[in-house]
């Protein structure tokens, strides 16, 4: 059973430039969520995803963009990448018919802004 | 609004001693209530949840959590820590009807041999 996945591993960018992160959720879960990790903090909430709609957005800018696709993947896109973008991006999926709360973290892509 | 605090930033012990990791929450409602583990550069791993009923709950890896809803908390233990236990440790509280997860700021659990 494979587990949630996420690509690429690392990745380094330049200010202004654009990002597009990847998840791919576990078997038989239908939401996925994003958190962005900062260096030393807690997972921060950006947004869940729930038949290719978002549904509940944290306190992010527009700047931050996602997809989920018929296939419940879903993609993160970040637009004119700022320093402060740098950090773990996490992919987590849930099973809506369940309970949306119970998470299964994918290893993250590690974004650096230079 | 829901809120999360894990006291202790950092917390060393002696392997085969045993561990308290404390969390307390800020929530209206009875909370859904997570444990999660995290080693240097990877993701979150569950180790335990609370959702209802016994307050006492047992995860993966020898942990157990307790529920107490008059302090608010929900402290992670093990009673014999393995050096394969350090690492970063997160609590967290589901937000009422979003699905969202809104975390500590964790606590970093160093094992002495």
């Amino acid at each position: 059973d494979a587990g949630v996945t996420q690509s690429p591993t690392h990745l380094i960018k330049t200010r202004g430039q654009q990002v597009t992160l990847r998840c791919s959720p576990k078997s038989g879960h239908d939401t996925v969520s994003w958190y962005q990790q900062a260096l030393g903090q807690g997972p921060q909430f950006i947004f869940q995803y729930y038949e290719e709609e978002e549904r509940q957005r944290g306190n992010f800018p527009d700047r931050f963009s996602g997809h989920q696709f018929p296939n419940y993947s879903s993609e993160l896109n970040v637009n004119a990448l700022l320093l402060g973008d740098s950090a773990l991006y996490l992919c987590a999926s849930s099973f809506q018919g369940a309970n949306s709360y119970e998470q299964y973290f994918g290893p993250g892509t590690r974004l650096t802004v230079t | 609004a829901q809120s999360v605090t894990q006291p202790d930033i950092h917390i060393t012990v002696s392997e085969g001693a045993s561990l308290e990791l404390r969390c307390n929450y800020s929530y209206g409602a009875t909370p859904y209530l997570f444990w999660y583990v995290q080693s240097p550069g990877q993701g979150l791993q569950l180790l335990l949840k609370y959702f209802s009923g016994d307050t006492l709950v047992q995860g993966i890896k020898g942990f157990e959590a307790e529920f107490k809803r008059s302090q608010s908390s929900f402290n992670l233990r093990k009673p014999s820590v393995h050096w394969s236990d350090a690492a970063e440790y997160f609590c967290a509280v589901g937000a009422e009807v979003t699905g969202k997860l809104i975390f500590g700021q964790g606590t970093t659990l160093q094992v002495k041999p």
